[in-house]
């Protein structure tokens, strides 16, 4: 079964401090994804990553900035967290090709980190 | 560009009652579709998917065909459960260079005995 976990399940950061959210995936998966989730808003793409190094905006990504180093860890960075930034956060990861070079998008996510920005 | 709408919830339902949650897309070409289900406190798993019109995406009594010419995907249960309550994402995949996965705002579902 393919695993992704998060550094934390819950957060409580004050106004202004920089914030790391840690992804790991242990499938060896190309494609990491960044979400927030907020009630009524559904999912919306922070940014996410095709390869190591590689990084690409998603719909909302003021505010916010990743890193992939490694491949199976991506993780977003809060700059200067605010308080609009409470949220609960989304990792995910997906495998673009299999190993019979089809097509698989399936999204795997992890458990999610709650975010509370004081 | 694209885009998903679910219907808003919640949804509360007797057990054993049908389900149905609907979800319309709008989307250039042929998009995957998917169901994913969030229980209380997860993150999201996938329930069921499809790939192209006409076909059946089922699992775990859930049921979904991908209707090209309506552009839906509804989420249809027989009968369901109190351990079904939990939060449902219709989503949209679609590649072009990169993937692209567009979610709905998902929709709660809550079974009483």
């Amino acid at each position: 079964d393919v695993k992704v976990t998060q550094s934390s399940r819950y957060l409580v950061k004050r106004t202004g401090e920089k914030v790391f959210l840690e992804c790991v995936q242990d499938m060896d998966h190309e494609n990491m994804f960044w979400y927030r989730q907020d009630p009524g808003l559904g999912l919306r793409l922070i940014y996410f990553s095709y390869d190591v190094k590689m990084k690409e905006k998603g719909d909302i990504p003021e505010g916010y900035s990743v890193s992939r180093e490694k491949k199976e860890r991506f993780s977003l960075i809060l700059e200067s967290a605010s308080t609009n930034q409470t949220s609960m956060y989304l990792c995910a990861s997906s495998l673009f090709f299999d190993w019979r070079r089809v097509v698989t998008d399936t999204q795997y996510f992890g458990p999610g980190t709650r975010l509370t920005v004081l | 560009g694209d885009s998903v709408t679910q219907m808003e919830g919640p949804v509360t339902l007797s057990e054993e009652a049908f389900l149905t949650i609907n979800c319309t897309y709008t989307a250039t070409g042929y998009p995957s579709l998917f169901w994913y289900v969030q229980y209380p406190g997860e993150g999201l798993q996938l329930l069921l998917k499809a790939t192209k019109a006409d076909d059946k995406g089922s699992n775990k009594g859930f049921e979904a065909t991908y209707r090209k010419e309506t552009t839906s995907f509804h989420l249809e249960k027989g009968s369901v459960q109190v351990s079904d309550s939990a939060v449902y994402f219709c989503a949209l995949n679609r590649f072009g260079g990169y993937q692209k996965v567009t979610f709905g705002t998902g929709t709660k579902l809550q079974v009483i005995p």
